[in-house]
């Protein structure tokens, strides 16, 4: 099956530092979806990426659909306590239904305070 | 609105038991699916229902049943349960099965001695 490599797999960083974190794929996808797990929870949507070289903000919160469709990237800017949490992306094929859904590993963030 | 409700929030079983983990959503959605989250390995999924009276196989269904109770209910069974399976279990839906994203529960952590 298809696979997102997801980097990095965990990062430790101070408030107020900027966050960054990305996922390749050697298939193209035309979705891409970033999720936020709190400790304990489950994962929630973010942000929604449904065109090439889109360019979408949340908040502090930016992602980006790779010109060659097969990656993303998000952004964390000035970061909080309340940011720690695992980072999910996933992509999905054109027309694809959900059950395609390919998820990666995740990125989990640490913020010290 | 609760969302997606996920009972119980955590379960301790023997080897070879069963149990049966519930799930409810009230968004009137059509699509609900199963994962199971495990350290370093993602979400996974393990059966999906389309819709109302449809159920398939997704990445990982053995040791597992699923059923469709209504459009709002969607249960996954151990009939026999393994230490293998011992792993978070998360539910979700969408409002259809593409292009719409998928809303979580707050998972199951299920521990199998």
């Amino acid at each position: 099956g298809q696979q997102l490599n997801q980097s990095p797999q965990s990062m430790f960083i101070q408030e107020g530092e900027d966050v960054s974190m990305n996922c390749t794929s050697s298939s193209i996808f035309n979705t891409w979806l970033w999720y936020k797990q709190d400790p304990g929870e489950g994962p929630v949507l973010l942000i929604a990426l449904y065109k090439a070289g889109e360019l979408t903000s949340n908040g502090r919160l930016t992602a980006q659909f790779g010109i060659t469709r097969k990656d993303s990237f998000l952004n964390i800017s000035a970061s909080i306590p309340s940011d720690v949490g695992i980072y999910f992306c996933a992509g999905l094929n054109s027309g694809g239904s959900n059950y395609k859904l390919t998820f990666g590993k995740g990125t989990l963030l640490t913020v010290n305070p | 609105n609760a969302g997606v409700t996920q009972t119980p929030k955590f379960q301790v079983l023997k080897t070879g038991q069963s149990m049966t983990l519930q799930c409810a959503q009230d968004m009137n959605h059509n699509s609900m699916y199963w994962y199971r989250q495990d350290p370093g390995m993602g979400l996974r999924l393990i059966y999906y229902s389309a819709s109302e009276g449809t159920t398939d196989k997704g990445e990982v269904p053995n040791g597992y049943n699923v059923s469709r109770l209504n459009k709002r209910e969607f249960s996954l069974r151990l009939e026999s349960a393994a230490p293998s399976q011992t792993s978070v279990y998360f539910c979700a839906s969408s409002l259809r099965q593409g292009g719409s994203p998928l809303h979580f529960g707050n998972g199951t952590r299920l521990t199998v001695t």
